[in-house]
């Protein structure tokens, strides 16, 4: 079973525009990262929010945690059409073998 | 990430057949892994090794073996291919002592068809 669930499952937005997906999980973390995959590549490590962080930032990326929830969700600021991709939330459990345990996915289409 | 590499990228096969899917790491990681995507899901962890001596199943180890044969190296084997082990395949790796998050890197993906 999964993780973490994503949402939305799919989100298409101008070039310009901000991006805001979300992640839902399941039992207490130690970390969360997120991770973009262009269409059948590998993934790519974006941000790494720690159980203790509320907010982090990188770049265009903002990523918020809410450990009270469950949640957590990535901003992109001024989206382009190079960040079309899947988006995924992966969850390091406490107490676990560090497993990283990934949801299920954002579709992000940024059109020109 | 041209630090983790696979081999094949491709493959298809016929059910029944012994597979094999190696990945090589040029990154000195001591952790690796194997996983699994289906069309439109997430991951599902296979396998992963911890050092040359640590093997460890995931989620969905039913069906697949694996081998650590070097720190460098860890190989994916299907030892009688189903269609529905048709998917696309990632090895990653990780760096705890020098990454605390355990930030994964992967490979490019290895896609398999069994028909």
């Amino acid at each position: 079973s999964q993780q973490g669930e994503e949402d939305p499952q799919a989100l298409s937005i101008q070039e310009g525009e901000n991006a805001t997906m979300n992640c839902s999980y399941k039992t207490s973390i130690n970390n969360l990262q997120w991770y973009r995959q262009n269409s059948g590549r590998g993934l790519v490590h974006l941000i790494l929010i720690r159980s203790n962080e509320r907010e982090k930032h990188s770049g265009r990326l903002r990523v918020t945690l809410d450990t009270s929830k469950k949640s957590s969700s990535l901003l992109i600021t001024a989206s382009r059409a190079a960040d079309t991709a899947s988006y995924f939330c992966a969850t390091i459990s406490s107490g676990s073998a560090r497993q990283l345990t990934f949801g299920s996915g954002t579709q992000l289409t940024v059109l020109p | 990430d041209a630090d983790v590499t696979q081999t094949p990228r491709n493959r298809i096969t016929k059910t029944g057949k012994r597979i094999m899917l190696e990945c090589s790491q040029t990154k000195g990681h001591d952790r690796m892994y194997w996983y699994r995507q289906d069309p439109g899901l997430g991951l599902q962890l296979i396998y992963y090794s911890f050092d040359v001596k640590d093997i460890n199943k995931g989620e969905i180890s039913d069906g697949y073996s694996v081998s650590r044969q070097a720190q460098a190296k860890f190989s994916l084997s299907l030892e009688s291919a189903i269609p529905n082990q048709t998917a696309l395949y990632f090895c990653a790796t990780s760096d705890p002592s020098g990454r605390p998050g355990n930030e994964q890197f992967f490979g490019p993906g290895t896609r398999l068809t069994v028909l």
